[in-house]
């Protein structure tokens, strides 16, 4: 069956760090690797995805990078702000398939 | 340009009940999909509804189900609430896709927060 993980769970970072949440999936079939932020009160909304044919992806501070053959893929948020705080989610092998969640705090 | 709007967006029932709730979809969208978010969790994947029909189900009871209007507009009814059943509930409008597994951006609505007692 689907399996996705995420990793931290739970992340603090300092206000201007980078922080990194990586995703980890079963089911080799994905083409398509999106990244979700979920705020308080909202639903998710599509931060960032990448085609499987492609490594890596950026879009001014967010970054995603994929690794086809390990089954994972990573989240990279740069120069970090209080309003990236929320609660991130990857989905794989299908757009349907939700991980746990990542919830990131940036500190001021 | 319309967002994806979902109503009521709290509503609390008791065990046994039966529940409705509403989604209307982005402007130009035709495909909706419902999602179950329990406290802490990811979304998890209900059933998607296209051009009227179901489109591809997860793995939730016959008690969930759906339906779809010709203006794209969506229902999803729970009979038989149980406690489990208690969680935000999730609609996503999108263009459609060949297949399940085609890549269109999802647009959620805000939820609607179901709690069973």
């Amino acid at each position: 069956g689907e399996n996705v993980e995420q990793h931290p769970s739970t992340l603090s970072v300092q206000e201007g760090d980078s922080a990194v949440i990586k995703c980890t999936y079963s089911d080799s079939a994905s083409n398509y690797f999106p990244w979700y932020k979920q705020e308080l009160g909202k639903g998710p909304q599509l931060i960032i995805d990448i085609r499987s044919n492609v490594g890596e992806k950026k879009d001014q501070r967010i970054a995603v990078t994929l690794n086809k053959t390990a089954k994972h893929f990573s989240l990279h948020i740069t120069e970090t702000q209080p309003e990236d705080s929320a609660v991130y989610f990857c989905a794989a092998p299908s757009q349907f398939v939700f991980g746990p969640g990542t919830r990131l705090s940036v500190l001021p | 340009e319309t967002g994806v709007t979902q109503s009521p967006t709290h509503l609390i029932k008791t065990r046994g009940q039966q529940v409705t709730l509403r989604c209307s979809s982005q402007s130009g969208h035709n495909t909706v999909s419902w999602y179950q978010q329990a406290l802490g969790q990811g979304p998890q994947f209900i059933f998607q509804y296209y051009r009227e029909e179901e489109n591809g189900r997860g793995n939730f009871p016959p008690r969930f189900s759906g339906l779809q209007f010709p203006n794209y507009s969506s229902e999803l009814n729970v009979n038989a609430l149980e406690l489990d059943d208690s969680a935000l509930y999730l609609c996503a409008s999108s263009l459609p896709g060949l297949a399940m597994n085609t890549y269109n951006e999802q647009f959620f609505g805000p939820g609607t927060r179901l709690t069973v007692l």
